[in-house]
């Protein structure tokens, strides 16, 4: 219960394409949903976040979807570009003050010139 | 902008020995965490810190690992007798009040 499922496990998106991650997550409990950019030889580091009073959050050209019925959220990145190309972790957490939070298995997208 | 920096990056021990890994969180921060990523795997947590004691620990932090904030900039990990299982990037990170996790870039452990 404690998992949060994401896929695809790699994405290959052209230029100025949309790529688009999702996630599952069961626990209920949950409150918190982040979104994790790594790039090789690097820490993950925030993205973009939602909590799920909200369907929709954007920040430039990305944006997290969230459906909370269907226990699911998901990363668009519009006009994606060669430098979008990173591994992206969804993750979840409850909202406490320690905040530990259950990633996904990341995506490697990579965005083709 | 602040930074969790963690030393050293690359960390190659033998089996059975011990190894501390470092880090320095960013300095107003009052939660501090260890996370752990097997080559090619997720993200998963290993223990938070807060108040000078563990807050929480998962089923991977076991006897072999503890932490430590010794002084008011450093925090350790430290693994007693390392197996070959225990290779992994290990990654610091930390945070305040707010929920923004701040990692830093990790330390590559490599068991021989």
């Amino acid at each position: 219960q404690q998992q949060v499922k994401q896929s695809p496990q790699s994405l290959i998106v052209q230029k100025g394409g949309i790529s688009i991650i999702n996630c599952a997550y069961e626990n209920t409990a949950f409150d918190y949903f982040p979104w994790y950019q790594q790039f090789p030889g690097k820490g993950p580091a925030l993205l973009i976040a939602i909590r799920p009073d909200v369907s929709e959050k954007k920040e430039g050209r990305f944006t997290i979807s969230f459906n909370k019925s269907a226990k699911q959220f998901s990363l668009h990145i519009m006009d994606s570009q060669p430098g979008d190309s990173a591994t992206y972790f969804c993750a979840a957490s409850m909202n406490t003050g320690f905040q530990k939070l259950v990633f996904g298995t990341g995506t490697r997208l990579l965005v083709s010139p | 902008e602040p930074e969790v920096t963690q030393t050293p990056s690359h960390q190659v021990t033998q089996m059975g020995q011990e190894v501390i890994l470092r880090c320095v969180p960013i300095s107003n921060h009052l939660y501090f965490y260890w996370y752990r990523q097997i080559l090619g795997q997720k993200v998963e947590f290993l223990v938070s810190f807060y108040n000078n004691e563990i807050s929480e620990k998962s089923e991977i932090f076991d006897d072999q690992f503890s932490v430590e904030r010794p002084d008011g900039s450093n925090f350790t990990l430290k693994i007693r007798s390392t197996k070959l299982e225990d290779s992994a990037m290990y990654f610091c990170a930390s945070k305040n009040r707010g929920q923004v996790l701040h990692f830093g870039d990790g330390t590559r452990l490599s068991i021989l």
